[in-house]
């Protein structure tokens, strides 16, 4: 299989701290993609990250990206209630071909 | 802008019969939709790529004669369950890549639908 793996699968915090999840995958990618899925509904696009950037940023989000080792991390900051969600990381390997998805955390934010 | 919306939004079925979900780019022209499916926390699977004007392309393992889709147009992508029995209860989703520029940041994003919960009885 060519699904990646995210850790960890499950993670609980309290308000206003940092979330962190790490994304590993296992074939050469043109770009990486981190998705957040509320219960029982569709993916929202959070951030893509071309496989020769190393971080990117959005709002309260950081990403980054290491090919040598097939890994990314996804830095939620200042984390809020609303946060809790199923995020996925998501591989493409170019060309507008499709995506594979990575197992998920399932983050909960407690007030 | 990029939405996609999915019809209907959940099912209850009969085992033994057909059902039809639909996909649609609302705002803009897909010429290359996917169809999902996940079962309960666990991730997406990718079933086939839907390409307009031609054939799906079925990834390993999932049954073409069973998972019908039609691309006929460049909003619409339907997937059709045949013969539906309890095992195929899950969660579809589907998604519409957005076109883009090689470079661009929309290159190779998609846009994801709110799926659609069947269950088989």
């Amino acid at each position: 299989s060519q699904q990646g793996e995210e850790d960890p699968q499950a993670l609980s915090i309290q308000e206003g701290e940092n979330a962190t999840m790490n994304c590993s995958y296992k074939t050469s990618i043109n770009n990486l993609q981190w998705y957040r899925q509320n219960s029982g509904r569709g993916l929202v696009h959070l951030i893509l990250i071309r496989s020769n950037e190393r971080e990117k940023h959005s709002g309260r989000l950081r990403v980054t990206l290491d090919t040598s080792k097939k890994s990314s991390s996804l830095l939620i900051t200042a984390s809020r209630a609303a946060d809790t969600a199923s995020y996925f990381c998501a591989t493409g390997t170019g060309g507008g071909n499709k995506l594979t998805f990575g197992t998920g955390t399932q983050l909960k934010v407690e007030l | 802008g990029a939405v996609v919306s999915q019809h209907p939004s959940w099912v209850i079925c009969k085992s033994g019969t057909s059902v039809k979900i639909e996909c649609r780019s609302l705002d803009f022209q897909a010429t290359t939709m996917f169809w999902y499916r996940q079962f309960p926390k666990q991730s997406l699977m990718l079933m086939a790529t839907s390409n307009e004007g031609s054939k799906a392309t079925y990834e390993q393992g999932v049954e073409k004669d069973k998972f019908l889709i039609n691309h006929a147009s460049l909003t619409l992508s339907t997937l059709t369950v045949t013969s539906a029995h309890p095992e195929d209860s899950s969660f579809y989703i589907c998604s519409a890549r957005l076109p883009g520029l090689a470079g661009s940041r929309s290159y190779n994003e998609q846009f994801f639908g709110p799926g659609t919960r069947l269950t088989v009885l």
